[in-house]
């Protein structure tokens, strides 16, 4: 399988613990995308990078979010003191020569 | 307001129906469109990208862009049930990769 690679599928934890998500995007795609998507809405924008840049974050992301994108290749999603407002599907995309993004499966992220 | 509005639905057809969908937005820079399937639980999966005001076809699936009136829809030819799913419609600007999605519309094909 070539595509958008999350994991874990999905990440239950208790409020005030910490979690990591990891992408591993499409080999080609310099750009990456993290968005977060809560239920009955559409996905919201997040962070994105150029190789291992990080060019924005939106106001969505908090201090307790930090992403890293090593050496340009795979990127980690990490959310400190997670908190109930928390949960959501957390998505990964990356963009395609023509500009179309190509997401994957997606992180779903409960807090209890 | 939402920069980018969509009729949550639920929408309910007969299989073989055409499914109508659309989306309304605000901002006039939006120059690409797009729209993605979502199953429950999954990624959202691009059906159909196009560029500025135009239609697009592509097998049962024919997206149109009218710019003057900030409007998209996509039609679904001979729906099947395997067509259940929440459709987004998603934009952005030429000098902005970031997309701009609607809230979804779920979509139930009844067999």
């Amino acid at each position: 399988d070539t595509g958008v690679s999350q994991n874990p599928r999905h990440k239950i934890t208790k409020r005030g613990q910490n979690v990591t998500f990891r992408c591993d995007p499409i080999s080609e795609h310099n750009r990456l995308y993290w968005y977060r998507q809560t239920l009955g809405q559409g996905p919201e924008f997040l962070t994105y990078f150029q190789n291992e840049a990080q060019l924005e974050k939106s106001r969505l992301l908090s201090d307790r979010f930090s992403a890293e994108r090593p050496k340009g290749s795979f990127s980690t999603l990490e959310i400190q003191r997670t908190e109930q407002g928390d949960s959501a599907m957390y998505l990964c995309a990356t963009q395609g020569s023509g500009g179309e993004l190509f997401f994957g499966e997606g992180s779903r992220l409960t807090v209890l | 307001q939402k920069e980018v509005e969509q009729d949550p639905g639920p929408l309910s057809v007969p299989e073989g129906a055409i499914v109508s969908l659309n989306c309304t937005y605000s901002n006039s820079a939006f120059q690409y469109f797009m729209w993605y399937r979502q199953y429950s639980r999954k990624g959202p999966e691009l059906l159909m990208y196009t560029y500025s005001s135009g239609n697009k076809e592509d097998g049962r699936f024919t997206a149109q862009v009218d710019k003057s009136s900030k409007y998209i829809s996509l039609f679904i030819r001979d729906s099947q049930p395997s067509d259940s799913a929440t459709y987004l419609c998603a934009m952005r600007a030429s000098n902005d990769y970031k997309l701009s999605f609607g809230a979804g519309t779920t979509v139930t094909v009844r067999a």
